[in-house]
Order: C-alpha cells, then sequence, then structure tokens
C-alpha cells in the first residue's frame, strides 16, 4: 500500500563522500519534492520537479542535485556531504488541481554524516 | 512572503481530553490552503486535515477539526477525545493557489499522558 516510497531508511555516509538517496511512487504525480528536516525543526524545501522541469530553491547550496528520469522516481544526490548535511531528508508527492492539493510524503531517509 | 507562526513548542494532554494546536498565519493572497500535518517518531509526515480560504465552514476529519478564523489569519487545529497514539509532532502548513507548494510552521510536539 505504501505510495511513496524512500530508500534506505537510514543512511550513513563520510564526510566529502557522495551520497544518493532515493524515491519512488506509485500515485503517478506530476510534482516531487525533497525536504530536508533537521532535528525538531520544520521541513525545508530544497527543490522540485514539476514533470520534467526542475524547480530550485533560492537557497539550496549546490552541494544538493536531483534527477528524476522518469515519473516514478527521483534521486537527491549530495556531491560532498558536510556534517551539517545530517538530517532527515523526506521526499513527497503532489497533483496540481487536486481537490486539495496535499502533499503525499514518504517514511523519510535519515542521514548521517561520520 | 507567506509566514506560518506556531507558538506552542511543546503541549501535554491528559488521555481523552482536547487539545487546540494554535497557527497563525500570514499572506497577502486571497486564495490559499492550510494543512495540518502529523509527524510521530517514526519520521513519516501524515496529512491530518485541510482548509481552503474560501472554504466558509471549518473543516473536520475524524477527532480533528480546523478553526478557521479568516479575519485573524488563524488556523488552529483540535484534537478531541486524545489518544495516547497522538503523541507526535504536529505541523501547520500552507500553500498558495498558483504555487503548490508547502511553507511549514515550526511545529509543537504534543504528549499524551494516560
Amino acid at each position: 500500500d505504501a505510495m511513496v516510497i524512500q530508500n534506505p531508511r537510514y543512511q550513513v555516509t563520510q564526510f566529502g563522500k557522495p551520497v544518493t538517496l532515493s524515491c519512488s511512487q506509485t500515485l503517478n504525480h506530476n510534482v516531487m519534492y525533497w525536504y530536508q528536516q533537521k532535528s525538531s525543526q520544520a521541513p525545508k524545501l530544497l527543490f522540485h520537479y514539476y514533470d520534467k522541469d526542475f524547480n530550485n530553491e533560492a537557497d539550496t547550496p549546490d552541494n544538493f542535485q536531483s534527477r528524476r528520469p522518469n515519473t516514478s522516481f527521483c534521486f537527491l544526490d549530495i556531491r560532498s556531504p558536510g556534517l551539517g548535511d545530517a538530517a532527515m531528508y523526506l521526499c513527497a508527492t503532489s497533483y496540481p488541481g487536486a481537490a486539495n492539493e496535499k502533499l503525499f510524503f514518504g517514511s523519510g531517509t535519515q542521514l548521517s554524516v561520520l | 512572503a507567506q509566514k506560518i507562526t506556531q507558538t506552542q513548542p511543546g503541549m501535554f494532554v491528559q488521555e481523552k481530553e482536547a487539545v487546540t494546536l494554535d497557527c497563525t498565519y500570514d499572506t497577502s493572497d486571497q486564495s490559499y490552503g492550510l494543512f495540518w500535518y502529523k509527524q510521530p517518531s517514526s519520521g513519516e509526515m501524515i496529512f491530518l486535515i485541510y482548509q481552503g480560504s474560501y472554504d466558509e465552514q471549518n473543516a473536520t476529519e475524524g477527532r480533528y477539526s480546523l478553526n478557521f478564523q479568516k479575519a485573524r489569519k488563524s488556523a488552529n487545529l483540535v484534537i478531541s477525545a486524545s489518544q495516547l497514539g497522538d503523541s507526535a509532532m504536529y505541523f501547520c502548513a500552507m500553500s498558495r493557489s498558483n504555487d503548490y507548494k508547502l511553507s511549514f510552521g515550526a511545529g509543537t510536539t504534543v504528549t499524551v499522558r494516560a
């Protein structure tokens, strides 16, 4: 029944070692988002895809990149993780035009940087 | 720019009692949407309830109701008959009609006591 699936649930990487987080959806939604959430803080939008169009938030560091090879999958690449990038990363989807345009979230990937 | 304010960082509530979580927002838009999400310790963001700015009736979903006061720009969440499983972080969020992205408040942690 899972509709937005994130893998892995926990990811440990080393300082400076590239890491990729993955997200897939079975909802066929146009929009996919990546949020970063640090402990006890609000989720912060990094970027989103509307279909194939990539939309970066103005304050998202260049260290963060994303790929969406098809409707179902979206990846978050962190090129050189720093200690400050340790956080929960949440993937979400939505269908603009739906009655309330709510976001459907995955369970998140908790990233640790050693 | 939009701003969502949740002034209660943490609340305790007795099981079976009701609790109100405050949310105020600031926007110059006429059309917008207001959302509440629940985030248990597992990390997943769970949609609870939605209120459109043009909706005249307060939204309700089971034990959740949204006390929408448009003139005061507030959208408080009321959880009735609290259960132990309601212990979680609760986020208020807002979207604009021409911008499907969500902006989140800082969240309120609710702890339900037996």
